[in-house]
C-alpha cells in the first residue's frame, strides 16, 4: 500500500541533544512537508521540499534542518538551538499540482526529558 | 499571505444532533480549502476538499461544506453525530502562497455527548 511513514512514533530527546526523525513515502510524490503540532496552535510549517536537493524554510524554521537527497525521504532534524522542542511533528507529501490534497504520516511525538 | 480562522476551539453536541465546525479564510487568489480531520496520537485523514468545481462538497463519514464566497466561508456539517466523530477537525486553505502548502486553523475539539 502506497502511503507515508514516520519513525519512530515517540522519542525522548535529552536537552541539549540532535535528534531526527524520518519520513519516508512511496507515493512518487515530488513535494514533501514538515509541520509541527502544539494545542491550540493547529499546524505550523517548518520546511518544505519541492524537489530533490532543494528545501525552503516555512514560518518556523529556526532550530531545524532538513535534508532532501532522495524523492521518498525527507528527514527532519531537531537541533540544540530548538529552545522548545516537545511537541508533535508531521510529515506529509504531496503532487505539485496547485490544490493538491496533501497525505499526512502518523506523526512523531517528540519530549525532552 | 493566505489565512484560516477556526471559531470555536471545542464544539461540544449530542448524539444525533446537528455538527456546524466554522471556518473562514482569507486568501488574495480563488482558494482550494480542506477540511481534515485528526483522531489522539495520529495523522491528519482528509474529510473533503474544495477545488471551485461545486460550492457544496460532500465527504467521507457523511459530512460536507459549503463554500461562500461572499462570506469567505467554508463550514462543515453533518445532520447527525455520532459518538465515532469525536475527534479534532483541522480547516486549511492554500494557493495564495509558493509551494503549495497548506495554512491550517488553530483545529476545533468536537465532542459527543451520548
Amino acid at each position: 500500500d502506497g502511503g507515508i511513514t514516520q519513525s519512530p512514533k515517540y522519542l525522548f530527546r535529552k536537552e541539549g541533544q540532535n535528534v531526527t526523525l524520518s519520513c519516508e513515502q512511496n507515493l512518487n510524490h515530488d513535494a514533501m512537508y514538515w509541520y509541527r503540532q502544539d494545542p491550540g496552535q493547529g499546524l505550523r510549517l517548518i520546511y518544505y521540499s519541492q524537489i530533490v536537493n532543494d528545501f525552503q524554510k516555512g514560518d518556523i524554521a529556526e532550530g531545524y534542518s532538513v535534508s532532501r537527497e532522495k524523492k521518498e525521504s525527507f528527514p527532519l532534524t531537531v537541533t540544540s538551538a530548538q529552545k522548545n522542542p516537545t511537541a508533535f511533528y508531521l510529515c506529509a507529501s504531496s503532487t505539485d499540482r496547485s490544490g493538491a490534497t496533501a497525505f499526512f504520516g502518523q506523526g512523531t511525538r517528540l519530549t525532552v526529558v | 499571505a493566505q489565512s484560516v480562522t477556526q471559531l470555536g476551539s471545542h464544539v461540544s453536541v449530542s448524539e444525533g444532533a446537528l455538527v456546524l465546525l466554522r471556518c473562514n479564510y482569507s486568501s488574495s487568489v480563488p482558494p482550494y480549502l480542506f477540511w481534515y480531520v485528526q483522531y489522539p496520537n495520529q495523522g491528519l485523514q482528509l474529510l473533503l476538499k474544495y477545488t471551485s468545481a461545486a460550492t457544496l462538497v460532500k465527504g467521507i463519514n457523511g459530512f460536507e461544506a459549503e463554500f461562500k464566497k461572499s462570506e469567505t466561508s467554508f463550514h462543515l456539517t453533518k445532520p447527525s453525530a455520532h459518538m465515532s466523530d469525536a475527534a479534532e477537525y483541522f480547516c486549511a486553505v492554500s494557493g495564495d502562497n509558493a509551494g503549495n502548502m497548506l495554512t491550517f486553523g488553530g483545529g476545533t475539539r468536537l465532542m459527543v455527548k451520548p
